[in-house]
């Protein structure tokens, strides 16, 4: 069964650099989005994306953050300057379009730990 | 505000005995109910959902029912196992938001 894959599994880095975390969603879907999840919270919807552009995005994603669709595959999360605050599970996830394509398939996970 | 409510925030139940939460939404447009269970350290995982077209759907030992009219969908696990315990989270298309959490226990 296709599953949404997300590279590296684990990020540290210091305040104040950029980073990238990496998802590959399934391979026939058309919608992609972020979420992310400070540890011990509930889940927090980042942005989504559909035909390469941002379809809506939370209070969350301002402007230190950006993604990009860069090729067929790839779908990236990039924090320009981490915070202390961006430390969380960064979870990627995508869902078909159409009528039956509401179900949302998660990947494994980024944790991304700002020191 | 929250869009989406989710009570309560934890439940410790008996193995064997049934569990419900409750989610209630404000989006009128809403028309997708899905619950997700998520294991310490994992992903979420689509457990069970419901489309606004239908009242109650049920897998084997859990089901979701929906009230459209009072803008709430509870998930219900009956004979509940160890295994069951994880936190459960509904989720609010509409605003594409997920609940609090729930902290679900069950206790042999």
């Amino acid at each position: 069964e296709p599953e949404v894959t997300q590279t590296p599994s684990h990020q540290v880095t210091q305040m104040g650099q950029e980073v990238i975390l990496r998802c590959v969603p399934i391979s026939n879907h058309l919608y992609f989005y972020w979420y992310r999840q400070i540890l011990g919270q509930k889940v927090e919807f980042l942005v989504s994306f559909y035909n390469n552009e941002i379809s809506e995005k939370s209070e969350i994603f301002d402007d230190q953050f950006s993604v990009e669709r860069p090729d067929g595959s790839n779908f990236t999360l990039k924090i320009r300057s981490t915070k202390l605050e961006d430390s969380a599970m960064y979870f990627c996830a995508s869902n078909p379009a159409g009528v039956g394509g509401y179900e949302q398939y998660f990947g494994p996970g980024t944790r991304l730990t700002v020191t | 505000g929250e869009n989406v409510e989710q009570h309560p925030s934890t439940l410790s139940v008996q193995e064997g005995d049934s569990a419900v939460i409750k989610c209630t939404y404000s989006d009128s447009a809403s028309n997708y109910f899905p619950w997700y269970k998520q294991e310490l350290g994992k992903r979420p995982q689509l457990i069970i959902d419901i489309r606004s077209n239908v009242g109650e759907k049920k897998d084997q030992r859990i089901a979701v029912t929906l009230n459209k009219t009072a803008k709430h969908f509870s998930l219900h696990i009956t004979e509940t196992q160890p295994e069951d315990s994880a936190v459960y989270f509904c989720y609010s298309w509409g605003k594409l938001q997920f609940g609090a959490g729930t902290q679900v226990v069950v206790t042999p």
